[in-house]
């Protein structure tokens, strides 16, 4: 069975706080792809990253990264010197050997001024 | 700018009225979803297309059915609105190859029964 997790159901911060975002996945397919989306209120769903279950790589891109580790089945999303912006709600995705996409449940992320 | 379009953000019926949710991809993707998106369940698939006329269930397929006639076009039926079916739904496509692209989203139809 594919299944995520996202345990933080919300998470508030003061801005310029760092906050991490958790993910666990659990997947049998040896190739998969984890993403990871941001859904502001105006309720589209964004994509922030991809990663493919051979590139273990840590990802940076200005304010965000990205922490894969296979070991621990974790891809956790760190934002660092949180703004207001930032607040929404930001789902895990896993996607394996089919063509459906399994989400986690989301995190809420409230920046507060 | 590639773009998944849903035909309404904001729709309210009457219980037991049938209706019909609209989405268009101009990104030539195979693949078509439809979620559904309630607080603190996350996005629930319902149905997804793999090509034209081609449709599989997802975890919650009941009370819904999809027509895909067209490559760009999948559209979500609910034959019978019900109060429970009141939700976010989300439209997506994604292509065959290059599956690491991810999935595109709709901006989302809030759909009130009353």
């Amino acid at each position: 069975a594919q299944k995520v997790t996202q345990a933080q159901t919300e998470i508030s911060v003061v801005e310029k706080e760092d906050v991490t975002l958790d993910c666990v996945y659990e997947t049998r397919d040896t190739t998969y792809y984890l993403f990871w989306y941001k859904q502001p209120p105006s309720g589209e769903l964004v994509f922030l990253i991809r990663r493919n279950s051979f590139d273990e790589q840590n990802e940076i891109s200005g304010r965000y990264s990205w922490n894969f580790q296979k070991s621990t089945s974790s891809f956790n999303f760190t934002i660092t010197a949180s703004q207001v912006v930032d607040s929404a709600v930001y789902f895990c995705a896993l996607l394996g050997g089919t063509y459906k996409y399994i989400f986690g449940t989301g995190t809420r992320l409230k920046v507060l001024a | 700018d590639v773009k998944v379009t849903q035909s309404s953000r904001y729709l309210v019926k009457r219980t037991g009225e049938k209706v019909f949710l609209e989405c268009v991809q101009d990104m030539d993707h195979e693949n078509m979803f439809w979620y559904r998106q309630d607080p603190g369940l996350g996005l629930r698939l319902i149905y997804f297309s793999y090509d034209v006329k081609m449709k599989e269930k997802g975890d919650i397929p009941e009370g819904y059915s999809v027509s895909r006639e067209k490559k760009e076009r999948f559209s979500l039926i609910l034959e019978s609105a019900s109060t429970n079916q009141t939700s976010m739904y989300l439209c997506a496509s994604s292509p065959h190859r290059d599956r690491g692209r991810g999935a595109f989203f709709g901006q989302g139809t809030r759909l009130t029964v009353v």
